[in-house]
């Protein structure tokens, strides 16, 4: 059975850091690129950042871009998310979700984790 | 960044009704779009992916359409199950863009 697993969020002030985790298990995780995917509260799904299978392609989003590092353990088969400068607009609950096609990284999210929440505040 | 712009934000249906739920991109993506449901409280969930391709375990009357700009989630015969908010998301190139979201309520 697949299981997402994400870890790490919590309270965090203005311009402060965090990193979320998130464990996969009941597939090869090194197979499957993996997205971070946040919603804030009351909104709408907005896509954050994709990696590859091998950890070597990554992409973000511009609000993002510069401020989020994502990176993966394929020997621990956890994915990350580093935040840093973070700000009022990043209070989130960040979902980790797998991608549908192993070796293709796509926006089709097959099995997602329950999320964790994010909040940006003084 | 690419727009996706759903139609309607919001219906109100009864159960058995058919409903059309419209997405469209400010420029074409071939058929790189996936519809995912979502209730409240939980993950989304992939219904549709390549614009037309069910998700193993979804059910037959949920159906997708389109390519290029405009695309269409049908859901033949609505179901108490399926009362739900629901996204489209194109990945055709990046930054991958979803669009706003359609409330489905019960009428």
């Amino acid at each position: 059975e697949v299981q997402l697993l994400e870890s790490g969020g919590g309270l965090v002030q203005p311009g402060g850091s965090l990193r979320l985790s998130c464990v996969a298990s009941g597939f090869t995780f090194s197979s499957y690129a993996m997205s971070w995917v946040r919603q804030a509260p009351g909104k709408g799904l907005e896509w954050v950042s994709a990696i590859g299978g091998g950890g070597r392609s990554t992409y973000y989003a511009d609000s993002v871009k510069g401020r989020f590092t994502i990176s993966r353990d394929n020997s621990k088969n956890t994915l990350f998310l580093q935040m840093n400068s973070l700000g009022a607009e990043d209070t989130s609950v960040y979902y980790c979700a797998k991608a549908l096609r192993p070796s293709k990284v796509a926006g089709s999210f097959d099995y997602w984790g329950q999320g964790t929440l994010v909040t940006v505040s003084s | 960044a690419i727009q996706m712009t759903q139609s309607p934000s919001s219906l109100s249906a009864f159960v058995g009704d058919r409903v059309t739920i419209t997405c469209r991109a400010s420029q074409g993506i071939r058929n790189d779009l996936a519809w995912y449901q979502q209730k409240p409280g939980k993950a989304p969930k992939l219904l549709i992916y390549a614009a037309s391709s069910l998700q193993s375990g979804v059910p037959s009357r949920f159906s997708g359409i389109g390519s290029g700009t405009d695309f269409t989630l049908t859901i033949s015969s609505l179901q108490p199950e399926d009362f739900a908010t629901y996204y489209c998301l194109q990945d055709y190139n990046y930054p991958w863009t979803f669009g706003q979201g359609t409330k489905v309520e019960i009428k």
